[in-house]
């Protein structure tokens, strides 16, 4: 079955610590990103790549760091720069063939620094 | 810069109840509008997309139009399920940057009780 897989789907960090999210997906797509999610302010996104090699950044991109160096892996780096990284991240993907396509999202990783 | 207004929840229903969820957008191009629903501890799915003024979006008998007159694109489903109960997005992708600009609303939880 195609689609996107997010792990761990729970991740504990101490303070300090840098910690890399794992996402995969196997739907041949060419765009891949990265999104925050915190009760009551939606998904805000931090990073996004259209292509193998390259990335941009979104919205809330300081402190947190990417790769690209396949097409079907998008690997999130939180570092110990980002200052509030408990929250709920979504790894999505899409066909890199317009605006109006959707993206197909993973099944999250909760992190939580303790 | 784009932005997406969906109501304010928690929204709770007796099932079979119509269901309204408001949803308002600011958009700099001519935006495709998007409803996603998640469901708990899961990434989101989705539930409808309109890519263009008067388009009806159309899935497990959820339905919504795009308004370009009064920019909305509400959700509405005519007898609402147990098994609907979720966190509702409404969402946007706006041309002038593609996909990599899809903006969420907040989302609403929705409940439904038995």
């Amino acid at each position: 079955d195609g689609g996107i897989t997010q792990s761990p789907k729970y991740l504990f960090r101490k303070e300090g610590q840098n910690v890399t999210l794992s996402c995969e997906q196997n739907l041949n797509h060419d765009a891949m990103y990265w999104y925050r999610q915190d009760p009551g302010q939606g998904l805000r996104l931090i990073y996004y790549s259209q292509i193998v090699n390259d990335f941009q950044k979104g919205d809330i991109a300081e402190g947190y760091s990417v790769s690209r160096e396949k097409k079907e892996s998008f690997p999130l780096t939180v570092t110990s720069a980002q200052k509030n990284p408990t929250a709920f991240y979504l790894c999505a993907s899409s066909p890199r063939t317009g605006w109006n396509t959707e993206a197909f999202f993973g099944q999250g990783t909760r992190l939580t620094v303790v | 810069g784009d932005s997406v207004t969906q109501m304010e929840g928690p929204v709770t229903l007796s099932e079979e109840a119509f269901l309204t969820i408001n949803c308002t957008y600011t958009a700099t191009g001519y935006p495709s509008l998007f409803w996603y629903v998640q469901y708990p501890g899961e990434g989101l799915q989705l539930l409808l997309k309109a890519t263009k003024a008067d388009d009806k979006g159309s899935n497990k008998g959820f339905e919504a139009t795009y308004r370009k007159e009064t920019t909305s694109f509400h959700l509405e489903k005519g007898s609402v399920q147990v098994s609907d109960s979720a966190v509702y997005f409404c969402a946007l992708s706006d041309p002038d940057f593609g996909n990599e600009k899809l903006t969420f609303g907040t989302g609403t939880r929705l409940t439904i009780i038995p």
